[in-house]
């Protein structure tokens, strides 16, 4: 029983497209979040998202935009996508902001070509 | 701004040698820091952290120090195995709600 799952795992598309990936966890965390990593293994942070607060980091373009149906789902849509968007996505969990170890999904590799 | 510095970027070492990864942060107010251990294609684990109030922490073949006066904290682990090899990612919690990982140690254990 996964507690982080992720859809799709790995995902190619065209640039211009327009796509999402899923998150979901079944931990009863407060806390979601979106990080990216890229060909050297940088992990960086996109969004913090609990029931209350949505953190944006001022760096990630307008393109990507995070969606939360519900406490347990966080869902990653991005709009027109670049060749410079492709890299791993993770998805993670807390049970509070910050001062927990995350829990991590399985990652989605996202080829843009 | 805001960051975690993390040295060395690789490292190997003789299995049965220790390795030591270190890392420095640059907000004062900082009280979480922990460790993750991502192998290739997998996710990142969280394998030990450390709070502000402690200054050693232990488990099994690692442990993490902290000097919350220097501001860096390092993880150290003894009598490596190959399956330790990975790559290893510090963390800080920071104020503003953001939590910065630094670069990576990719560290190889040569059977």
């Amino acid at each position: 029983d996964t507690a982080v799952s992720q859809t799709p795992k790995y995902l190619v598309t065209q640039m211009g497209n327009d796509k999402s990936i899923k998150c979901e966890q079944n931990l009863g965390h407060d806390t979601m979040y979106w990080y990216k990593q890229d060909s050297k293994k940088f992990l960086k942070i996109m969004f913090s998202y609990n029931n209350k607060e949505l953190i944006i980091n001022e760096t990630v373009p307008n393109r990507f935009s995070p969606k939360s149906p519900d406490k347990a789902h966080l869902n990653l849509h991005i709009n027109s996508l670049e060749l410079g968007d492709s890299a791993v996505y993770f998805c993670a969990s807390s049970p509070q902001q910050h001062h927990y170890g995350y829990t991590f999904g399985s990652g989605t590799r996202l080829t843009v070509v | 701004g805001e960051n975690v510095e993390q040295h060395p970027s690789t490292l190997s070492v003789q299995e049965g040698d220790s390795a030591v990864i270190k890392c420095t942060y640059s907000d004062s107010a900082s009280n979480y820091f922990p460790w993750y251990k991502q192998e290739l294609g997998k996710r990142p684990q969280l394998i030990i952290d450390i709070r502000s109030n402690v200054g050693e922490k232990k488990d099994q073949r690692i442990a993490v120090t902290l000097n919350k006066t220097a501001k860096h904290f390092s993880l150290h682990i003894t009598e490596t195995q190959p399956e330790d090899s990975a790559v290893y990612f510090c963390a800080a919690d920071f104020t503003g709600n953001q939590f910065y990982f630094g670069t990576g140690t990719s560290l190889t254990v040569i059977p």
